[in-house]
Order: C-alpha cells, then sequence, then structure tokens
C-alpha cells in the first residue's frame, strides 16, 4: 500500500525567505501523481501545485516549486519570498495514475508559521 | 463554474442522534470522496463513489456510517447514533477522473457532538 510521510510537523519562516517542506512516499507504481495542498486556518483545501511522475521537470508555480526525486522518492515543496498569508498547514499527496481507481493518500502535515 | 458544496458547514448533534452531510460535486464531475479530519491530524480516506455505486470503502468505519451517491441529488454521508469520538471535519472532494488528477475539495462540514 501506498504512505505519504512527512517528516516535520512544524516549521517556521522568517517574511521574505525561503522554507521547504519535506515529504517522502512510497510506491510500486511507475506512474503516478504527486501534489501539496494547503489548508488555512479556513480549513479549505487548496491546491498549491501537482507534479506527474513520468515528467522529469520540476514543476513550479509563482513562488512555489518543488524538488521532485523519483529515485528516492521524495516530493518537498520550496516556498519562495514567504509571505504572512503563506501561513497554514501543508499537506503532501499521491495519487495512483489514470486509469486506476485511487483517492488521495495524504501525509498527516506540516504546520507553517510565518514571522514578520 | 460553482465547485464542491458541502453543507450544513456546522452540524451539533447529541449522542445517539443521526447526523447527515450533503455533498454536491463539481459540475461534470461524477466521482465523489470522503474524508474525516480529526483535529490536529491529516485527511483520513472514508468512502469513493461514483453515481449509484460504492466503488472503494475501505476507509468507512463498519458500523454506523454509510454513504451514497443517487442518480440524482447530492452524495451523503450518514451516521447514525453518533458518539463523542465523531467529531470532526468531514470533507467531501469530487474529480472528473477516475485516477490521475487533483480533487476538488468542499470547505468541510463541521460535525460536533454533544
Amino acid at each position: 500500500a501506498q504512505t505519504v510521510t512527512q517528516s516535520q510537523p512544524e516549521m517556521s519562516v522568517q517574511e521574505a525567505e525561503t522554507v521547504t517542506l519535506s515529504c517522502t512516499y512510497d510506491t510500486s507504481e511507475s506512474d503516478y501523481y504527486l501534489f501539496w495542498y494547503k489548508q488555512p486556518p479556513s480549513r479549505q483545501m487548496i491546491l498549491v501545485i501537482r507534479q506527474e511522475a513520468y515528467k522529469q521537470q520540476n514543476a513550479t508555480e509563482n513562488r512555489f516549486s518543488v524538488n521532485f526525486q523519483k529515485a528516492a522518492k521524495s516530493f518537498s515543496l520550496k516556498i519562495s519570498d514567504s509571505q504572512l498569508g503563506d501561513a497554514a498547514m501543508y499537506f503532501c499527496a499521491y495519487r495512483r495514475p489514470r486509469g486506476s481507481q485511487g483517492n488521495l493518500i495524504f501525509g498527516k502535515g506540516t504546520k507553517l508559521s510565518v514571522k514578520p | 463554474n460553482a465547485g464542491v458544496m458541502q453543507n450544513p458547514r456546522h452540524l451539533v448533534r447529541r449522542r445517539g442522534q443521526e447526523a447527515r452531510l450533503r455533498c454536491s460535486p463539481m459540475k461534470g464531475h461524477s466521482h465523489v470522496y470522503w474524508y474525516r479530519q480529526l483535529p490536529e491530524e491529516g485527511l483520513k480516506f472514508m468512502v469513493y463513489l461514483q453515481k449509484e455505486n460504492i466503488i472503494d470503502e475501505s476507509g468507512m468505519p463498519k458500523e454506523r456510517f454509510s454513504a451514497e451517491f443517487p442518480k440524482e441529488g447530492p452524495s451523503i454521508l450518514r451516521i447514525q447514533q453518533v458518539v463523542r469520538g465523531d467529531s470532526a471535519a468531514y470533507f467531501c472532494a469530487s474529480s472528473p477522473l477516475q485516477g490521475g488528477g487533483e480533487l476538488f475539495f468542499g470547505e468541510g462540514s463541521r460535525l460536533t457532538v454533544l
């Protein structure tokens, strides 16, 4: 069974600085999808970024980028120029490929604080 | 294009009562997922449904919990004879695809059992 591990329960970053959140996963599949979701205090789950395993290029979305290491099964999220609004819980998630039945499997989350 | 709609946002029940949570997926989405989030924890998968079919209920407690996604109308998560341990946020998500793409989440329903 697939598992997702986030080893940092809490992280803190100074406003305008850069922070990296770690995520590792375990799967025997060769094709799959990885995601980072953000959950602010409002509790709405917001997609931050997605990565398709067959793509070697790391995904980027404005200030958010990932370091996808397929062989190491690692999928870290880098937030550049951190802003106060980035403070939230961040969840790494895995999903099996198209054509297969699969829900999202989440890690336990990392609580990110941003200091002004 | 409306997002995933969940209601009620907040529900208070006394022990032994029934709770019904509703979820309308995004337009064009035929796959619905229910997750439960306990305080200070991540989201735990409960059940995956397509119209009129339960595809995967491996995360559902064996007793008191049931889910449906009828041909017409929203998906419903039903909890019978609620206990205090059922207090949690329940999230619904939908997807147009069986696998692969991201899930789109509703704002959640917060159940409090007194």
